[in-house]
């Protein structure tokens, strides 16, 4: 079993709508939860973190977390082709903040 | 912008050799770090470091050495190039408390 885990995608949905990306992990003392999008052939770059279980909102972005589970998910509201992109979930174990992360979910937005 | 510079941005070299990339910071942060992206494999942390002379091992260590003699600089040395490094290699610094980690623009490896 992988550390963390994400479907590969491609996940497809039409520019307004939106998307719903999620990701298990499998370490239970994993504390601090970070996605990042990735261009083609860019660096990943940091979009939301969440700590504590719930929702964390921040303009288009939602991070939800529920370590019960061992769910992270991002949704994105409202769509647009800008945020076709790779989606990465990295759990941190703390202490130096060690990412571990997912293989990435690919997302493109249709016109 | 977190104030991170990779280089060399690409190189390609010859199996057996030895290659050296930079990670320099301007912003004196204490943790750094060194991943490799691979297809199908994701980020793989390759080596970490706390400080000045105090480094770990990551996930992935076999090949490769680091050295942080400065707090700004954090370099990775592959110690005899082989084809299995071919790979992006990407320095990332952590900010903000030491949780949130930040992204340098990557080092495209190729080596034949």
């Amino acid at each position: 079993q992988k550390e963390v885990e994400q479907n590969s995608g491609p996940l497809s949905v039409p520019e307004g709508a939106i998307a719903s990306l999620n990701c298990t992990y499998s370490d239970r003392v994993s504390q601090s939860f970070f996605w990042y999008r990735q261009y083609s052939g860019k660096s990943p770059e940091l979009i939301m973190s969440i700590y504590s279980n719930g929702d964390k909102e921040d303009g288009r972005f939602t991070a939800q977390l529920n370590k019960a589970s061992q769910y992270v998910s991002l949704l994105i509201r409202d769509s647009q082709p800008s945020d076709s992109a790779t989606y990465l979930c990295a759990p941190s174990k703390g202490g130096g903040n060690k990412l571990t992360f997912g293989t990435g979910t690919q997302l493109k937005v249709e016109l | 912008d977190a104030g991170i510079t990779q280089s060399p941005r690409h190189k390609v070299t010859e199996t057996g050799t030895p290659v050296t990339l930079r990670c320099h910071q301007t912003e004196n942060h204490r943790y750094m770090y060194w991943y490799r992206q691979d297809p199908g494999h994701g980020l793989r942390l390759i080596h970490y470091s706390y400080g000045v002379k105090d480094t770990d091992k990551g996930e992935v260590s076999d090949g490769y050495s680091v050295s942080r003699s400065k707090t700004e600089d954090f370099l990775l040395t592959l110690e005899s190039a082989t084809s299995s490094q071919t790979s992006v290699y990407f320095c990332a610094i952590s900010t903000r408390g030491e949780t949130e980690a930040f992204f340098g623009q990557g080092t495209r490896l190729t080596v034949v």
